[in-house]
């Protein structure tokens, strides 16, 4: 258990209102991602972050904002939800002294209408 | 984008059989990373390869990072009913941000009916 906690874990809402999903760690890990899940895609990195304030852009990251103003929150941030997020977004961390694995939250699955 | 061709796509297991599912790519990984991802649930790492050549062991699951750097398969022996799921081959690309793993888009093992 890497001590990590999303929610909402659902989320149904209708195109064009904002989103906000949180990931919470327990375990001030430097490193925290965002990845979104869809079929026949597998798994997209959106963002990433690598300190409080320092985040960057993965490969999916359009219609996405991410804020870390704490080591332990990472939010995620769709501004005007369209029916094309509709997805499973996994949040996850990479151990500080880890050399490349991550360990994965249990899910945020949002509908987009 | 980057990507991981995983092979096969899905698979059908009898409880003994043993299973074989391989990750390629064109491009040269310094990690290979495996997961397993059960309905409603995150990823889950199952076995990390760091060198070319390596074979590593986690009970019935054995995985081999291929020596030419560009592979890695995973093998099953002996399958039991609780093995069904899906499984993620991930790699992280050699000079490749620290901890942005690419996925292959998954096997997924059913029970043969």
């Amino acid at each position: 258990d890497a001590g990590i906690t999303q929610s909402p874990r659902h989320k149904v809402t209708e195109t064009g209102t904002p989103v906000t999903l949180r990931c919470h760690q327990t375990e001030n890990h430097r490193y925290m991602y965002w990845y979104r899940q869809d079929p026949g895609h597998g798994l997209r990195l959106i963002h990433y972050s690598y300190g409080v304030k320092d985040t960057d852009k993965g490969e999916v990251s359009d219609g996405y904002s991410v804020s870390r103003s704490k080591t332990e929150d990472f939010l995620l941030t769709l501004e005007s939800a369209t029916s094309s997020q509709t997805s499973v977004y996994f949040c996850a961390i990479r151990l500080d002294r880890g050399t490349g694995e991550l360990f994965f939250g249990e899910g945020s699955r949002l509908t987009v209408l | 984008g980057q990507q991981l061709n995983q092979s096969p796509q899905s698979m059908f297991i009898q409880e003994g059989e043993d299973v074989s599912m391989n990750c390629t790519s064109s491009s040269i990984f310094n990690t290979w990373l495996w997961y397993k991802q059960d309905p409603g649930e995150g990823p889950v790492l199952l076995i990390a390869l760091y060198k070319a050549g390596e074979l590593t062991s986690n009970g019935r699951l054995t995985a081999q990072f291929g020596i030419t750097r560009k592979d890695s398969f995973l093998n099953i022996s002996a399958s039991i009913p609780s093995d069904v799921g899906i499984y993620f081959c991930a790699g992280q690309r050699y000079g490749g941000s620290q901890g942005n793993l690419i996925f292959g888009k998954g096997t997924k093992l059913s029970v043969k009916p």
